[in-house]
């Protein structure tokens, strides 16, 4: 079935890092995201990965994907009050017609 | 260059009546989605329309939801007979192209949150 999963919660120190892991199910072999939601906001793309890649770097953000272990990871180098959001892993399925999101990760920052 | 509009952007429905989301696609987007999200949950894909067709609705609950993508004006999620489990964050997201194409973004708008008493 279709099945992606984050933890809910994670809380780091500002200037740490913080890494946002992902375990899904299956997926068509096209691209892998991330998503970032502010509060009351919709969602905006984050970043994405295309299936053939181990690793994406981009900036302070690091995307890591195992495939055989079906696993995505977001990493965000030193941590600002401003990365404070709700992180969603998102996979395609089916030929890619519908993409299915986590449950997303609250970031939370302590000073 | 507007982005995704949805409207209303918060709406109150008593249990029993009706709700009628609308999403206005950005300019060029042929392609809508839409999902739900409960509170303290994460997005759950609903259905996934081209102009004039439903290409997959199987994240649609079996009756009272509907959903439509006319050749002219917005897409319309329409639940009928609202219960107080529907009271959610409905979001809407386009695309210009087809699923697999390019990069496979999606556009969001920022919700319409249905609050049913």
């Amino acid at each position: 079935g279709e099945d992606v999963e984050q933890s809910l919660f994670l809380s780091v120190r500002e200037g740490d890092s913080s890494v946002i892991n992902c375990t899904y199910t299956d997926s068509s072999s096209t691209y892998l995201y991330w998503y970032k939601q502010e509060p009351g906001a919709g969602l905006q793309l984050l970043t994405y990965i295309f299936s053939n890649m181990d690793m994406k770097q981009d900036q302070r953000l690091t995307v890591l994907l195992n495939k055989k272990d079906k696993h995505l990871s977001l990493r965000i180098a030193d941590t600002q009050t401003g990365d404070s959001a709700i992180y969603f892993c998102a996979v395609p399925y089916s030929s890619a017609s519908k993409i299915i999101f986590g449950s997303g990760t609250r970031l939370s920052i302590r000073p | 260059n507007a982005g995704v509009m949805q409207n209303p952007r918060h709406l109150v429905r008593r249990r029993g009546q009706e709700a009628r989301l609308r999403c206005s696609p950005m300019k060029g987007h042929s392609h809508v989605y839409w999902y739900r999200q409960l509170p303290e949950e994460g997005l759950k894909f609903m259905v996934y329309l081209q102009k004039e067709n439903i290409i997959d609705e199987s994240g649609m609950p079996k009756e009272r939801f509907s959903a439509e993508f006319p050749k002219e004006g917005p897409s319309i999620l329409r639940i009928q007979q609202v219960v107080r489990g529907d009271s959610a964050a409905y979001f809407c997201a386009s695309s210009p192209r087809d699923p697999g194409a390019g990069t496979g973004e999606l556009f969001f708008g920022e919700g319409s949150r249905l609050t049913v008493l």
